[in-house]
């Protein structure tokens, strides 16, 4: 039973390029939520999404933050021109829908993106 | 809207004595509360979760927490502590038990066990 999956763990970019990451949600999980983590610092939510739908991105800056989850495949955080302080490590957790019976509230977390800008 | 404090980012203890790790909240509504672990360049694993049942929760690794209502308190503890708990805790709060309900993290509080 695989747990939630992110993908690449580490990625490098330089100041304008643009970074993706990718988050794929634990079997018959349909919630998927990003969160940053500065260094020295907590997680802090940005962003909530259902299959096709923002259900909640008040999060997210305002600029140069995307992000996505389609019908299929993973969910992806798009941050395009990116500096210096975008980095830091992207977690990806998800949930099951009320109702599917496991874990009240509860967030499954994958292991992170370390995005690294130079 | 809703927070969470942990008191003290750094808490050292030796190897075998009492974990204490403290984790005060403010919500509007009755909180669902969590304690999570992180180990270096690793995600967050669950510790345990408080949902409005019993008061005193037992997660893994030996590892409790007690909802105190009146404190606004979420304080975690763990009787011997072993070389292995040294990681980073995160306590955070959400509002609700449907999916959807988006956590928010205290800044965290390092575990140092000494030998």
């Amino acid at each position: 039973n695989a747990g939630v999956m992110q993908n690449p763990r580490h990625l490098v970019r330089r100041r304008g390029q643009e970074a993706r990451l990718r988050c794929s949600p634990m079997k018959g999980h349909s919630h998927v939520y990003w969160y940053r983590q500065l260094p020295e610092e907590g997680l802090k939510f940005m962003v909530y999404l259902q299959k096709e739908n923002i259900i909640d991105e008040s999060g997210m800056p305002k600029e140069r933050f995307s992000a996505e989850f389609p019908k299929e495949g993973p969910s992806i955080l798009r941050i395009q021109q990116v500096v210096r302080g975008d980095s830091a490590a992207y977690f990806c957790a998800s949930s099951p829908s009320p109702g599917q019976g496991q874990g009240a509230g509860e967030q499954f977390f994958g292991p992170g993106t370390r995005l690294t800008v130079l | 809207a809703q927070s969470v404090t942990q008191l003290g980012s750094h808490v050292s203890v030796s190897e075998g004595a009492l974990v204490l790790l403290r984790c005060n909240y403010s919500s509007s509504v009755p909180p669902y509360l969590f304690w999570y672990v992180q180990y270096p360049n690793q995600g967050l694993q669950l510790l345990l979760k408080y949902t409005s049942a019993a008061t005193l929760v037992k997660g893994i690794n030996g590892f409790e927490a007690e909802f105190k209502k009146s404190e606004t308190s979420f304080h975690l503890t763990k009787p011997s502590a072993h070389m292995r708990d040294a990681a980073e805790y995160f306590c955070a709060v959400s509002d609700g038990e449907t999916s959807g309900s988006r956590l928010t993290f205290g800044e965290g509080t390092q575990l140092t066990v000494n030998p």
